[in-house]
């Protein structure tokens, strides 16, 4: 059975400040996916990450992927106010449905 | 366009009623989902179909019923209603399975009382 993990779950850093979230997955996964979900709002896809060694940015915020650890960071560079929001990475396992496995979700708050 | 939309938004409803919630997409995705987020914000699949085939089915009460009629559409249907049940529940689509961006609606938030 795979589990992902994350960490912190919550987190709340000053504007301006760098921070890195972390996601563990217990077992071999083809892809990761990093999602973003504002309070009351749907979860919008971040990137997602398909192969060791994948690194992806959009604006302040940089995802990689270390297959060989069962790793992924999400990096938040210069933090401001509207990044505030939960994130959440999830893994899956190749197959015939590829089960999608989320973890428990990051709470940033990012204080002026 | 709403690419992934869920009606209704929110529901409150007492314990033992059976309740249905519509989701329907526009993407011309083959495989759409059903996922429930509770109270702590855990997110968990529940169901999904590809092409009108229900190709993931999770360990969820069998009061609970999926239904899709097409690749569009996938309906979630709710017998006998229990307080447990309070969640918000999301449906998202992607074009296979699991595949590279997967869309998700507005939620569906549901209270059971």
């Amino acid at each position: 059975e795979l589990k992902v993990e994350q960490n912190p779950l919550f987190l709340s850093m000053q504007e301006g400040k760098n921070y890195t979230i972390y996601c563990n997955y217990s077992t071999t996964s083809d892809r990761l996916y990093w999602y973003r979900q504002d309070p009351g709002k749907r979860l919008e896809s971040l990137f997602v990450l398909l192969s060791n060694g994948a690194v992806k940015q959009e604006g302040r915020l940089m995802a990689s992927l270390d297959t060989k650890a069962r790793l992924s960071t999400l990096h938040i560079t210069a933090a401001v106010h509207d990044l505030s929001a939960t994130y959440f990475c999830a893994a899956a396992i190749s197959g015939s449905a590829r089960q999608l496995t989320f973890g428990s979700g990051t709470q940033l708050t990012v204080l002026p | 366009d709403t690419a992934v939309s869920q009606t209704p938004k929110y529901l409150v409803t007492q314990m033992g009623n059976d309740k249905s919630i519509k989701c329907e997409q526009n993407l011309g995705h083959d495989t759409m989902y059903w996922y429930k987020q509770d109270s702590k914000k855990f997110l968990k699949i529940m169901f999904s179909y590809n092409n009108k085939e229900l190709i993931i089915n999770e360990t969820v009460p069998n009061r609970f019923s999926p239904k899709s009629p097409d690749k569009a559409h996938l309906n979630l249907h709710i017998n006998s209603l229990e307080l447990g049940d309070s969640a918000v529940y999301f449906c998202a689509s992607s074009q296979v399975p699991h595949g590279n961006t997967i869309y998700f609606g507005e939620g569906s938030w549901l209270t059971v009382v």
